[in-house]
């Protein structure tokens, strides 16, 4: 059974940092393109970003290239998200997802909720 | 970026009756087109992938159609867990892209 669980979402400040990461199990994670999905507060879904299964390609909605940075590790088929500079328009359930091959999100994670404000 | 957009925004439905959403994409997205439901403090369901195929465990009730810029998803017989928001998703081209949700609501 495919598995994620979201981890590392807190209250942090303005201009702060954190790193939020995706624990997988259930699948042959390296094999799989990741992703990060977020939802402010009674708003849609806004997609974030995604990574190849090797790693070696990167993606990112164009409204927030520059301060997020996707990353795995498949040794601990983790997934992670780096966010600097946090704002308070950060402030969302941050939701890990899980790829078909070459196709849509297939799976979601619970989602860790980031809330930025001083 | 592609654009995703939907209608209505709400749609007010009683049980057993038929609904349809609609999903446009700004360009030809091909079939690259996923459905997602949503409800209340729960993470979004996958419904729809490729504009048409069901994900694993799906209803029959739930079937999308289209291709390039219009699609729809319909929900043949409304059940009451079916009252929840939709959401169309083009994966044709990074960034992928979300519609803005229809949210089924109880007539």
């Amino acid at each position: 059974e495919v598995q994620l669980v979201e981890s590392g979402g807190a209250l942090a400040q303005p201009g702060g940092s954190l790193r939020l990461s995706c624990a997988a199990s259930g699948f042959t994670f390296s094999n799989y393109v990741m992703g990060w999905v977020r939802q402010a507060p009674g708003q849609g879904l806004e997609w974030v970003s995604a990574i190849t299964g090797s790693g070696g390609s990167t993606y990112y909605a164009d409204s927030l290239k520059g301060r997020f940075t996707i990353s795995r590790d498949n040794s601990k088929d983790t997934v992670y998200l780096q966010i600097n500079s946090l704002r308070a328009e950060d402030t969302a359930v941050y939701y890990c997802a899980k790829y078909f091959r070459g196709s849509s999100i297939a799976y979601w994670g619970r989602g860790t909720l980031v809330t930025v404000s001083s | 970026e592609i654009v995703m957009t939907q209608s209505p925004a709400t749609l007010s439905a009683s049980p057993g009756e038929r609904a349809t959403l609609s999903c446009r994409a700004s360009q030809s997205i091909s079939d690259k087109l996923a459905w997602f439901q949503q409800k209340s403090g729960q993470p979004p369901r996958l419904l729809i992938y490729d504009a048409s195929t069901r994900a694993p465990g799906i209803p029959a009730r739930f079937s999308g159609t289209g291709s390039g810029t219009e699609f729809t998803l319909t929900i043949s017989s409304l059940q009451s867990e079916d009252f929840a928001v939709y959401y169309c998703q083009q994966y044709n081209k990074w960034p992928e892209t979300f519609g803005p949700g229809t949210k089924v609501d109880f007539k």
